[in-house]
């Protein structure tokens, strides 16, 4: 069964860039299309971009030119930056996979990791 | 973009009773070429990642108890609830993957009366 493990600062200056890194484990990197999803406290859910183990990318043309999503395949790892954070950047990451045997990118988010915090504030 | 749109924003109903929430698509998100709905259903419990429920519209996920069912197509969806349970307590939200501009509804809280 994968799991997944996000991981980074919980509290980033504004201005500054926000990076995390998100573990896989139990499973194949090369198998699922990995996305970062987010949610500031108490609102809705935000697609940020998803990353394929070959490279391939896409991004939220809302954030766009602020972000950088990049995979480790020898540390079964994907990593997001994030770029001249401010107060609205704050909230819990998520990243997620999308299973390429039942159609990815075109298809769901499971599994989930349980999210970290990141808190903007100086 | 396509927006979702989740009705009720919240919504109270008793144990043992029917609870049912709607989602609307901006377009449709049925793909013609294969019949199949690109949405699915979560539920989110607090601190918690949300859990996927229901992928197609309306294929439960594996081991979801079958009070649970999805319906609709198109732009407009519903999530059934058909016997409400303490544990159903969560905020319950839409997402669709006819695009990979994901976009997810706003969210419904569902609570016990």
């Amino acid at each position: 069964q994968v799991q997944l493990q996000e991981s980074g600062p919980g509290l980033v200056k504004p201005s500054e860039t926000l990076s995390l890194t998100c573990t896989v484990s139990g499973g194949s990197i090369s198998s699922y299309y990995w996305s970062w999803i987010r949610q500031p406290p108490g609102k809705g859910l935000e697609w940020i971009g998803y990353i394929y183990y070959s490279g391939i990318t896409n991004y939220n043309p809302s954030l766009k030119s602020r972000i950088t999503i990049s995979v480790d395949t020898s540390k079964n790892q994907l990593s997001l930056k994030l770029s001249s954070v401010t107060a609205a950047d704050t909230a819990v990451y998520y990243c997620a996979g999308s299973t390429v045997t039942t159609g990815a990118p075109y298809n769901w988010f499971d599994p989930w990791g349980q999210g970290t915090l990141v808190t903007v504030s100086s | 973009d396509i927006v979702m749109t989740q009705s009720p924003d919240s919504l109270a109903v008793s144990l043992g009773e029917r609870a049912t929430i709607n989602c609307k698509s901006s377009q449709s998100v049925l793909n013609s070429s294969n019949n199949k709905n690109y949405l699915a259903w979560y539920q989110q419990k607090p601190g918690q990642p949300p859990k996927l429920l229901i992928y197609w519209a309306s294929t439960r996920e594996s081991g979801l108890p079958d009070r649970f069912s999805g319906s609709g197509s198109g732009t407009d969806f519903t999530l059934t609830i058909s016997s409400l349970q303490a544990e159903d307590v969560a905020v319950y939200y839409c997402q669709q993957y006819y695009s990979t501009l994901y976009t997810f509804g706003q969210g419904t809280k569902l609570e016990i009366k």
